[in-house]
């Protein structure tokens, strides 16, 4: 299963709204997880099964899936925001990501 | 707290054989799979190997198999891979990273990730 992530990049204010979408290539369930990194950081897990939330992470942060689209939403952008995130579907082996999207100031 | 730290990383040339090693705590070991996940300079995630709690199954990319043998000794905690036959294309930071399922092969949802180790394949 490919994922195509969109966008590639984005430019966003603290305070606002930001979504991220990946759109599957076949049909699938819920199996997909979005994770954030940070400049020379590892990876962090935020959301897996499609909208369910790593413990810890802000309620800001939400998952939804609608078909083969699936949607990362941040409401209201913090500064420590500012990375970039993949989504991952694990479905069916091999487990595979998307190309990511960096989010900017 | 779970706790993964990859080593054996470094410079190798092209054609040269490398070991990496990941020792874990702050949870049970032998209950989860556990994974290498790898990222080239500037690049993306790729999935590149995982081993069964057991040790008894293995995965692999395509564009590793026949390379690279993954394996883990559940006595000491430590999860290994030996990359042999080095390409410029396996210059990446490699991750070890725990699967969420506690059992068996896993789901390959990539729960906990250790910092990761650089791998340079150059000449």
């Amino acid at each position: 299963i490919q994922m195509t992530q969109s966008p590639s990049s984005l430019s966003a204010s603290v305070g606002d709204r930001v979504t991220i979408t990946c759109r599957a290539s076949q049909g699938m369930n819920t199996w997909v997880a979005w994770y954030q990194q940070k400049p020379d950081k590892a990876p962090k897990s935020l959301i897996y099964d499609a909208s369910k939330l790593e413990s810890g992470v802000p309620s800001r942060f939400s998952g939804s899936a609608s078909g083969a689209d699936f949607t990362l939403t941040i409401t209201s952008l913090q500064p420590e925001d500012f990375a970039t995130y993949y989504c991952q579907q694990y479905e069916t082996y091999p487990p595979t990501f998307g190309g990511g999207t960096k989010v900017q100031i | 707290e779970v706790q993964l730290v990859e080593s054996g990383g470094g410079l190798v040339q092209p054609g040269g054989s490398l070991r990496l090693s990941c020792s874990a705590s702050g949870f049970t070991f032998s209950s989860h799979a556990i994974h290498w996940v790898r990222q080239a300079p500037g690049k993306g995630l790729e999935y590149v190997s995982g081993i069964s709690s057991n040790g008894g199954t293995t995965h692999y990319a395509d564009s590793v198999k026949g390379r690279f043998t993954i394996s883990r000794d559940n006595s000491k905690n430590t999860l290994y891979v030996q990359m042999n036959s080095l390409r410029l294309e396996d210059t990446a930071v490699y991750y070890c990273v725990k699967d969420w399922l506690n059992q068996g092969a896993g789901i390959f949802y990539f729960e906990s990730w250790g910092q990761g180790t650089l791998v340079t394949v150059s000449s």
